[in-house]
């Protein structure tokens, strides 16, 4: 067990809507990254968010925004959803922005239909 | 433009023998390199990293080779086990960029 929540595990939407993935860090991370898995793809790196502020942006699309609350958890937005959105999902969070090893959640599986 | 590639999308070896997983980088500001697990269903696990001060780091059955003037690092797990099955993702720091992966499999 990684200590890192992410929240639903499967989400089945249609195109169009709009969904909300949900992430609780390990305690004590003050950083949280979003990933996204799309099938037979590689990790590719979305957003970083250290301890409530915007670190980095990777290849995330306008229709996807992200923040990171005070408490720390962090929730992934996808908007106007289109079929190639379907993908595995996943959170991670480490302790300090650079240069230390990520611990990932299980992801959330999302499938549009 | 995937500034880290792993070229095997397979690899299969018998069990007792090495495995060797390769990944080249094309980004020479990379300065912390970490290898990955990820079983089915499950999130990846961080397996062992190596900082470009260095060029090897070990950690039981598992090391990490760097060679920063070929842009190239290898994990090599020996010996290595069925229960390594699994796909093995290199990833670069900063930014914690990943390759695409290379499914390890271990026969008995």
């Amino acid at each position: 067990d990684s200590g890192v929540t992410q929240t639903p595990k499967h989400l089945i939407t249609a195109t169009g809507q709009r969904v909300t993935l949900r992430c609780s860090p390990r305690s004590g991370d003050l950083s949280v990254y979003w990933y996204q898995q799309s099938l037979d793809q590689g990790l590719q790196f979305l957003i970083q968010y250290y301890n409530g502020e915007e670190r980095a942006k990777g290849n995330i699309l306008e229709r996807f925004s992200a923040q990171q609350f005070p408490d720390l958890h962090s929730e992934l937005n996808l908007s106007s959803l289109e079929l190639g959105d379907s993908a595995l999902y996943f959170c991670a969070s480490s302790v300090q922005g650079n240069n230390s090893p990520l611990h990932f959640g299980n992801g959330t599986r999302l499938t549009v239909t | 433009d995937q500034q880290v590639k792993q070229n095997s999308p397979s690899l299969s070896v018998q069990e007792g023998r090495i495995s060797i997983l390769n990944c080249d980088y094309t980004n020479s500001m990379f300065d912390y390199f970490l290898w990955y697990k990820k079983y089915p269903a499950e999130g990846p696990t961080f397996l062992i990293s190596i900082s470009s001060i260095k060029d090897k780091n070990e950690d039981g059955r598992f090391t990490v080779f760097l060679n920063k003037s070929a842009k190239h690092l290898s994990l090599h797990i020996v010996p290595s086990q069925p229960g390594d099955s699994a796909v093995y993702f290199c990833a670069a720091s900063p930014r914690l960029t990943f390759g695409e992966g290379t499914q390890l499999t271990v026969n008995p």
